[in-house]
């Protein structure tokens, strides 16, 4: 596609359910960024790839959040026992990778509601 | 501790009033900055960065900010604002090397009265 996109759209999940956040990232791009936004907030860095591998994951504010991106394509940010402080909106973004700054591009987000 | 301040919170301007968005950076090295605008349904767009050089930069949609190292600031200009600018403004820096991730301010909320 065109752009990033991020599936679902919106997700109401109930206290304590498990959920899966969709990025499917412009194609060519290498490196893929989640970012988390919360409510009159700055969006929050969560986990840096490149390719495969997770560069950096120094953002996942814990061991319930994980993400993924088996094939360097597409990746999944992964939530267990959600809670309602997870509620916000999960940012993607993607970028050509290389070496240097490369231009990241932002998808529109998911919107995550624990109740 | 690395950080990005942007003072205001929410920011109303008449339209065809110029803008003055501030951003306040605290960091061991200067770092890139940039400034993105988000708007409602709309995700993250880059507006403008600094890397090096001329310190005031052009962006899109009738943008520039200046880069002052002394103030370790940042600031977002328009001469004239138009009532479509209404959005929510975030500062942004990243670290001087590949792989690094863009820390965000809080952002400022841009208002245009007619």
């Amino acid at each position: 596609g065109a752009g990033v996109s991020q599936t679902p759209s919106n997700k109401v999940t109930e206290k304590g359910k498990y959920v899966e956040l969709r990025c499917d990232p412009i194609s060519g791009h290498t490196a893929l960024y989640w970012y988390r936004q919360s409510l009159g907030q700055g969006p929050e860095f969560l986990i840096y790839f490149q390719g495969t591998g997770a560069a950096d994951d120094s953002g996942l504010p814990n061991d319930r959040f994980f993400a993924v991106r088996p094939e360097g394509s597409v990746s999944t940010l992964k939530i267990q026992r959600t809670e309602r402080g997870d509620s916000a909106v999960y940012l993607c973004a993607s970028s050509p990778g290389g070496g240097g700054y490369t231009e990241a591009f932002f998808g529109q987000g998911t919107r995550l509601t624990v109740v | 501790a690395q950080s990005v301040t942007q003072p205001d919170i929410h920011i109303t301007v008449s339209e065809g009033a110029s803008l003055e968005l501030r951003c306040n950076y605290s960091y061991g090295a200067t770092p890139y900055l940039f400034w993105y605008v988000q708007s409602p349904g709309q995700g993250l767009q880059l507006l403008l960065k600094y890397f090096s050089g001329d310190t005031l930069v052009q962006g899109i949609k009738g943008f520039e900010a200046e880069f002052k190292r002394s103030q370790s600031s940042f600031n977002l200009r328009k001469p004239s604002v138009h009532w479509s600018d209404a959005a929510e403004y975030f500062c942004a820096v990243m670290e001087r090397q590949a792989g690094t991730a863009l820390i965000f301010g809080k952002g400022t909320t841009l208002s245009v009265s007619s």
